[in-house]
């Protein structure tokens, strides 16, 4: 599975847009990005992936660039809830490795 | 309805002994997953199983062993325990992999600490 990277923490403002980057320049074709977040104490939660389009869902919206090798998590108002740690995957979900790897995310904390 | 439960939430106990920790899922799902964090947050898979049939095993010493009685069933059995086993360990589900809905379902976890 490819690489990524993410930033370490942000910050946002409640009610704002947080935009969390991350990178994958090692992605291959068949490789779909997936992001998901860890609220404290909690099991990690899965928020939406994406292929080689935007999605958009009632979570989020994913942005990846036409090159494929970045992305952006879109959270557009987010709350003190959405306060986790947010990891970026990719993954071949065609394959029979069924496994995530994940890393070490970026802790988005909300505040307000 | 809880998709993916797992007992018990909390788990302590003394070195050597042997403990288990059960997963179940109402999600119809074919495949199901042992991960383990560690102090550091890291999470890491451990094992999968596809229709009861182990398909990953990480590198995970033996005295970890698996056990899934039918589809919806993944426990976790773990012999001689010792002091670096203490973890949260997560159990998951997903659909078969081969399609984009991929998604896996994670259960709250179960915090084990040996003393």
């Amino acid at each position: 599975d490819a690489k990524t990277t993410q930033p370490p923490s942000m910050d946002c403002a409640e009610g704002r847009a947080a935009n969390l980057p991350c990178n994958h320049s090692t992605i291959s074709g068949n490789e779909y990005v997936y992001w998901y977040r860890q609220i404290h104490s909690q099991g990690p939660q899965y928020i939406i992936h994406g292929l080689k389009n935007n999605e958009t869902n009632e979570m989020a919206s994913l942005i990846i660039t036409e090159d494929r090798k970045s992305s952006t998590l879109i959270l557009p108002h987010a709350t003190l809830r959405d306060t986790a740690v947010y990891y970026c995957i990719v993954n071949n979900s065609g394959g029979s490795n069924y496994k995530l790897t994940f890393g070490k995310g970026t802790l988005l904390t909300v505040n307000p | 309805d809880t998709a993916v439960s797992q007992t018990p939430k909390y788990l302590v106990t003394q070195m050597g002994n042997d403990k288990s920790i059960k997963c179940e899922q109402n999600l119809g799902h074919d495949t199901m997953y042992w991960y383990k964090q560690d102090s550091k947050k890291f999470l890491k898979i451990m094992f999968s199983y596809n229709n009861k049939e182990l398909i990953i095993n990480e590198t995970v010493p033996n005295r970890f062993s698996p056990k899934s009685p039918d589809k919806a069933h993944l426990n976790l059995h773990i012999n001689s325990l010792e002091l670096g086993d203490s973890a949260v360990y997560f159990c998951a589900s997903s659909r078969l992999a081969g399609g984009p809905s991929y998604e896996q379902y994670f259960g709250p976890g179960t915090r084990l600490t040996v003393t």
